[in-house]
């Protein structure tokens, strides 16, 4: 079974750049997650799609963060303008509610480094 | 904010038990305690869950104390590809899926 995938999984821009990053999560899997963690502390949730609906971006700083869920599969993260304080990695994951049981499945993240 | 609380970091020499604790006393009778692991330069991986018995899969052993006020995770055998950092968490199974909410961890470090 294939994992989920994200790219690039490197970025270096300069402040007040935009950048983007894509996902595809594992087949079949309806919930897809985004999570930003900074270097020495845990994941934290951005955005949760549930198919190609938010289910919760509470912690999706909106004014310059966006993203969306194409067609319920693939999806893409933006960040425009970028500022230093997004340096971290972006993780994608995926999950399904197979026998009842919600098991999250991440991706190997995009480190974004802001100049 | 995380609702656990653990070591931040500990060792374990190679080939021994790695008996990682997590203190989760506020813990409400719906929550599970998830555990999951991050090796350097990866995405957290998931291990076990449980929800008050004992669980054991290929990965590890979670022992949940009876008042579920705390739990342990055990890694049997550890080996140096066990070196990560090991997130221990609380969430609501509803039958829906939902966020986790990833403490500090604790980074335990596997030594020949």
């Amino acid at each position: 079974e294939a994992g989920v995938a994200q790219s690039p999984r490197y970025k270096i821009i300069e402040k007040r750049q935009s950048v983007a990053f894509w996902c595809n999560p594992i087949s079949g899997h309806a919930t897809l997650y985004w999570y930003q963690q900074i270097l020495g502390q845990g994941p934290k949730l951005l955005i949760q799609f549930q198919n190609n609906g938010v289910v919760d971006d509470s912690q999706l700083p909106k004014d310059r963060f966006s993203a969306e869920r194409l067609k319920g599969v693939d999806s893409t993260l933006k960040i425009q303008p970028a500022k230093l304080e997004d340096s971290a990695v972006y993780l994608c994951a995926s999950s399904s509610l197979a026998g009842g049981v919600d098991t999250q499945y991440f991706g190997p993240g995009t480190r974004l480094t802001v100049l | 904010d995380a609702k656990t609380t653990q070591p931040t970091s500990m060792d374990c020499a190679e080939g021994r038990a790695a008996n990682l604790p997590c203190n989760h006393s506020t813990i409400s009778g719906n929550e599970y305690v998830y555990w999951y692991r991050q090796i350097h330069s990866q995405g957290p991986q998931y291990i076990i869950h449980g929800l008050k018995n004992n669980e054991t899969n290929e990965m590890a052993s979670l022992i949940i104390t009876e008042d579920r006020k705390s739990s342990t995770l055990i890694l049997p055998h550890a080996t140096l590809r066990d070196t990560a950092v090991y997130y221990c968490i609380v969430r609501p199974y509803s039958g829906n899926t939902g966020k986790l909410i990833f403490g500090q961890g604790t980074t335990l470090q596997v030594k020949p």
